[in-house]
């Protein structure tokens, strides 16, 4: 079993949907949680970072982590088609280098 | 533009070559990483610097390596090149204020091996 696990679609939703993108973890000391979006042959740009459970918003990102289940997701409110990309999830655990594990990635396709 | 830069965007060489990448991480940043990330792999982590010092290191084959110089620039080596390490390889750079959990990639190097 992979230590992250997340589902590479394509998840295909019409523009304006609710999107939900999610990961799973084994490691229960993971404590950091990240979502970079990945557009087609760039880097990975950093979404959102939070820190344990709960949620975290930003504009129509919202982020939430559920360490009881170890389960994250990413939600995209009013999608565009320029949200249209590779999502990946990314964890880390305290103390070390903070080196985090990423999933492989969930492409997400928005169309008009 | 995250501030990261790496270069050359694209490098294609024959098997057995070696090959040298070059990041230079945002202004400020003292840690540098490292990754490669294929279409069967995902994103793998290779290798950390910290201000000249390894740190961390990941699934670095012995046929690669890094170094760190005093302006925090980082070079990736790759020696004894095969088909396998065709990839795009990513530098990524992380502030002290956030713990180095965030990280900011630059553009890659995409490699092909022939």
């Amino acid at each position: 079993q992979k230590e992250v696990e997340q589902d590479p679609g394509p998840l295909s939703v019409p523009e304006g949907a609710i999107v939900s993108l999610n990961c799973t973890y084994s490691n229960s000391a993971f404590q950091y949680f990240m979502w970079y979006r990945q557009y087609s042959r760039k880097g990975p740009e950093l979404l959102m970072y939070t820190y344990s459970s709960g949620n975290k918003e930003d504009g129509r990102f919202t982020a939430q982590v559920d360490k009881s289940s170890k389960y994250i997701s990413l939600f995209i409110r009013d999608s565009q088609p320029s949200d249209s990309a590779t999502y990946l999830c990314a964890m880390s655990a305290p103390g070390g280098s903070y080196i985090p594990t990423f999933g492989r990635g969930t492409s997400l396709i928005v169309h008009p | 533009d995250s501030g990261v830069t790496q270069t050359p965007k694209h490098l294609i060489t024959a098997t057995g070559q070696r090959v040298t990448l070059r990041c230079s991480p945002r202004s400020g940043d003292l840690s540098v990483y490292w990754y490669q990330q294929s279409l069967d792999q995902g994103l793998q982590f290779l290798i950390q610097y910290y201000n000249g010092e390894e740190r961390a290191k990941g699934n670095i084959l012995e046929r690669f390596s890094a170094q760190q110089f005093p302006d925090l620039h980082s070079e990736l080596n790759l020696s004894s090149l095969e088909l396998g390490d065709s990839a795009l390889y990513f530098c990524a750079s992380s502030p002290e204020t956030s713990g180095y959990n965030e990280q900011f990639f630059g553009p890659g190097t995409r490699l092909t091996v022939l």
